[in-house]
């Protein structure tokens, strides 16, 4: 029972490169999210997923598309990374009753030069 | 939209004695209040949370208190250790568009 795990760990990009981070959780909840995380900034929704098959725009959408593969997966694509998109990058599920809580994957650190 | 403002950013205490962190938030619709810590590194793992039916709730070392009226939460740290550095944040959950939003984050250092 891995929880919610991220892939790849650590990634270090040149601007106008893309590449898609991996989200995937084992515990069959419906609710997934994307996150970033910059100094003095807190945890900002970049995109989200209520349910399989729905995808939802957060606080800083621009740059970014996801897809909800499945229940399980759910992706975030740089298509032209920027060195503004230099973060930490956290995916979450939903837990709680309503699912208002949030179990945090061990994250990625992207660098953009 | 919400808007959680969380106070001190950093917060410096000798061992053995308290700490407590404050926030804000702006809707009186939101219902549920999550406190998470981040050590260095690591990803942020939920500690405690307490719903708006509720004014406290304690769990060993650690306390949150509510304030609807006034909008204002606090997590309190007793006898305070070195192992309780880390970064702390605080949210609030607005049902209305199922949004969690975070503070920015409080610095906790503890000194031996």
């Amino acid at each position: 029972n891995a929880g919610v795990t991220q892939t790849p760990k650590f990634q270090v990009l040149k601007t106008g490169q893309s590449m898609t981070l991996q989200c995937a959780q084992d515990m069959n909840h419906n609710s997934m999210y994307w996150y970033r995380q910059d100094p003095g900034m807190g945890l900002r929704l970049i995109y989200y997923s209520a349910s399989e098959g729905t995808t939802d725009k957060g606080e800083v959408p621009n740059g970014y598309n996801v897809s909800r593969l499945n229940k399980r997966e759910f992706s975030l694509r740089l298509e032209s990374a920027a060195p503004s998109q230099t973060s930490v990058y956290f995916c979450a599920i939903g837990v709680r009753t309503g699912g208002e809580g949030r179990y945090f994957g061990p994250g990625t650190r992207l660098t953009v030069t | 939209g919400e808007n959680v403002e969380q106070h001190p950013s950093t917060l410096s205490v000798q061992e053995g004695d308290s700490a407590v962190i404050k926030c804000t938030y702006s809707d009186s619709a939101s219902n549920y209040f999550p406190w998470y810590k981040q050590e260095l590194g690591k990803r942020p793992q939920l500690i405690i949370d307490i719903r708006s039916n509720v004014g406290e709730k304690k769990d060993q070392r650690i306390a949150v208190t509510l304030n609807k009226t006034a909008k204002h939460f606090s997590l309190h740290i007793t006898e305070t250790q070195p192992e309780d550095s880390a970064v702390y944040f605080c949210a609030a959950f607005y049902s209305g568009y199922s949004t969690l939003t975070f503070g920015k984050g409080t610095m906790l250092l503890v000194s031996p």
